[in-house]
């Protein structure tokens, strides 16, 4: 089984902050990682996939990176509606989700 | 655009089987893959397995024990069963589609349904 370690399971940030979170997973999984964004009480909500393509009506805001066990979610500009939790999820394998990290109004 | 609406029980006894239902409107259930994914309340997401509309199914080692899948294409429906249910099953429930049945973007989602496995 592949493992997923996000970073940091949690953080504080105001609005117009530069926010990186990064996921790293236990074997290489080429850019087979995609992002989500999920909401209290919603369902997640698609980001990013193949590591660094914008779903569709997504902000131009978020983006991603990274190859290999090395990822990266960057939101350039921190907006009032991003405070969510971000899930990363691999799908080389049997696909698996980070533990999450919450982004909290600081 | 397509939506997914999940359905069943939200209280299931200990040792019993759990059963939902997913039905698809707005789209084909001929069109996608179909899975389910789990979240356990304050905890991260499970994905449990998918179903395609012939019938094909992939299940995670981890449930494949006690799942299963099934599809039906004339009420755009596709339901799971887990079975022996105990606490640990306890989540919402969420179906979601995807357009590849290697690579999982799950781009649709249901609302999700709470289900408590108690006596």
């Amino acid at each position: 089984d592949i493992q997923m370690t996000q970073s940091p399971s949690s953080l504080s940030a105001s609005v117009g902050d530069r926010v990186t979170i990064t996921c790293r997973t236990s074997q290489s999984i080429s850019t087979y990682l995609n992002w989500y964004q999920q909401k209290p009480g919603k369902a997640p909500n698609l980001l990013i996939y193949g590591a660094s393509n914008l779903q569709g009506g997504v902000p131009s805001r978020f983006s991603g990176s990274g190859s290999g066990t090395d990822f990266t979610l960057t939101i350039s500009s921190l907006q009032p509606e991003d405070f969510a939790t971000y899930y990363c999820q691999e799908t080389y394998g049997s696909p698996s989700f980070g533990g999450g990290t919450k982004v909290e109004i600081k | 655009q397509v939506q997914l609406q999940e359905s069943g029980p939200g209280l299931v006894k200990p040792s019993e089987t759990l059963s939902l239902t997913c039905t698809v409107s707005g789209g084909s259930i001929r069109s996608y893959y179909w899975s389910w994914i789990r979240q356990p309340p304050g905890k991260g997401l499970e994905w449990i397995g998918y179903i395609f509309y012939s019938g094909s199914t992939n299940y995670n080692p981890s449930l494949k024990s006690r799942v299963t899948m099934s599809v039906d294409t004339s009420k755009n429906q596709f339901s799971l069963k887990l079975s022996s249910v105990t606490a640990a099953d306890t989540a919402v429930y969420y179906c979601a589609s995807h357009r590849d049945g290697y690579i999982y973007q799950f781009d649709y989602w249901g609302q999700g349904i709470l289900v408590t496995v108690s006596s």
